[in-house]
């Protein structure tokens, strides 16, 4: 099983600050990889898709990098509705795998 | 628009079963494969199971393997999930998510999920 580990767990950010998000694979997914947004009592929602294409209607502020084992999310200036649960997710390979998640939180 | 209704949850006693559904509308159904994913109280998110689009290629978690089945109905538009020997550790929210294009299996479109509780 691929392991995906997210970090921070927890990310503190001022509202218009830039934030950095990473997720790390055990071993190679390619570009097999997601990132979802997901706040309390709604649907997550698709962000990014093969490791940098963002999905329709995601504002151009979210970007995706990375190949490999190596990913980021990168959110240049958060807005208020940006505070959120962010995973990543692997689907090179069976199982699909998600990581543990970071919080972006109103510092 | 895409739109995913799940439904089906409920409370369950540990050892008893259950069937999910999920209702899909807005596109062709019969063209992509189908998955659940759930999220238990205070953790992230877990993939459940995937059935292709045909209906004829199915893969689960090990968490669930031998006990749930999932399964489609592409004459109703409706993917199920028949859980049995229900533990309190599937306590969870339970999503439908339709995969990406290009036969990847990416979440594109998420229902709003049917909570699941085992309990005595």
């Amino acid at each position: 099983e691929i392991v995906m580990t997210q970090s921070p767990v927890t990310l503190s950010v001022s509202p218009g600050e830039r934030a950095t998000l990473s997720c790390r694979a055990s071993q190679s997914v390619s570009s097999n990889f997601a990132w979802y947004q997901h706040k309390p009592g709604q649907a997550p929602r698709l962000l990014i898709y093969g490791a940098s294409t963002r999905a329709t209607g995601v504002p151009a502020r979210f970007s995706g990098s990375g190949s490999g084992t190596e990913f980021t999310l990168t959110i240049s200036s958060l807005q208020s509705e940006d505070f959120a649960v962010y995973y990543c997710q692997q689907y090179n390979d069976w199982p699909l795998t998600f990581g543990g998640g970071t919080k972006v939180e109103i510092k | 628009e895409v739109q995913l209704l799940e439904s089906g949850g409920g409370l369950v006693q540990p050892g008893g079963s259950l069937r999910l559904s999920c209702a899909a509308s807005g596109f062709t159904f019969s063209k992509y494969a189908m998955n659940w994913v759930r999220q238990a109280p205070g953790k992230g998110l877990e993939w459940v199971s995937t059935i292709v689009s045909s209906g004829v290629g199915t893969y689960y978690a090990d968490s669930v393997k031998g006990r749930f089945t999932i399964s489609r109905d592409n004459s109703k538009n409706t993917v199920y999930l028949e859980m049995n020997s229900l533990r309190a550790d599937d306590t969870a929210v339970f999503y439908c998510a339709r995969e990406g294009e290009g036969s990847n299996i990416y979440f594109k479109n998420w229902g709003q999920g049917t909570l699941v509780t085992v309990s005595p």
